[in-house]
């Protein structure tokens, strides 16, 4: 149980386009979902915490009008990376919570490549 | 965020041997949660410990949730070359929602 699904897998684009993120939990429903970019050798770096009918959370620093998120139902959330640029290339995962001891489980990434 | 100290940052162990490694925190945690993550792929949870003193098995791995809630351990018992990856630890944070992850433990097994 507790599967999380990322679609693509991974994209490339140009510079100026927009790319979509999608992450949906496909056996449980999910009240909490979150995104996360990582660097390569890094550790993940919270976004933003994505709750559903409501307005995401965004952590300092990021910009919440180049990174949209929608969480529309129970099962999925959705990231924009609006207008893409070079530097937001890079692995992004999203992640939802389960059960009120709020264990997150993670989708499987999305690479993102901006040429 | 917040992020919490985790060691070592890498090893590198003959095949067969077991591996410790830790996290810490100065905050208290509810929850301790230990991932794996292979290249290119998303974290998969290991072992999740909810509360303090537990001490949960999943195979050739070990974890404990320590007394004063503020840090926990993960043991691997005769490392395979699988094991291969980055551990990561998570905490949620008795505070609220706010979930913290480690800087990572980079493993290579020498076959």
């Amino acid at each position: 149980g507790a599967v999380v699904s990322q679609h693509p897998s991974r994209v490339i684009c140009k510079s100026g386009t927009s790319v979509k993120i999608e992450c949906r939990s496909l056996d449980f429903q999910a009240t909490t979902m979150f995104w996360y970019r990582q660097f390569p050798k890094k550790s993940l770096m919270l976004m933003a915490t994505s709750n559903e009918g409501s307005k995401a959370t965004y952590e300092q620093g990021v910009e919440k009008d180049k990174f949209l998120i929608n969480h529309a139902s129970l099962t999925l959330s959705t990231l924009t990376v609006t207008s893409a640029h070079p530097e937001d290339s890079s692995f992004y995962i999203c992640s939802a919570a389960s059960g009120t001891q709020g264990t997150q489980y993670f989708g499987p990434g999305t690479r993102l490549l901006v040429l | 965020g917040q992020q919490l100290n985790q060691s070592p940052q890498s090893m590198f162990i003959q095949e067969g041997e077991d591996v410790s490694m830790n996290c810490t925190s100065s905050s208290i945690f509810n929850t301790w949660l230990w991932y794996k993550q292979d290249p290119g792929e998303g974290p998969v949870l290991l072992i999740a410990l909810y509360k303090a003193g537990e001490l949960t098995s999943n195979g050739r791995l070990t974890a404990q949730f320590g007394i004063t809630r503020k840090d926990s351990f993960l043991n691997i018992s005769a490392s395979i070359p699988s094991d291969v990856g980055i551990y990561f630890c998570a905490g949620l944070s008795n505070t609220g929602n706010q979930f913290y992850f480690g800087t990572g433990t980079s493993l290579t097994v020498i076959p």
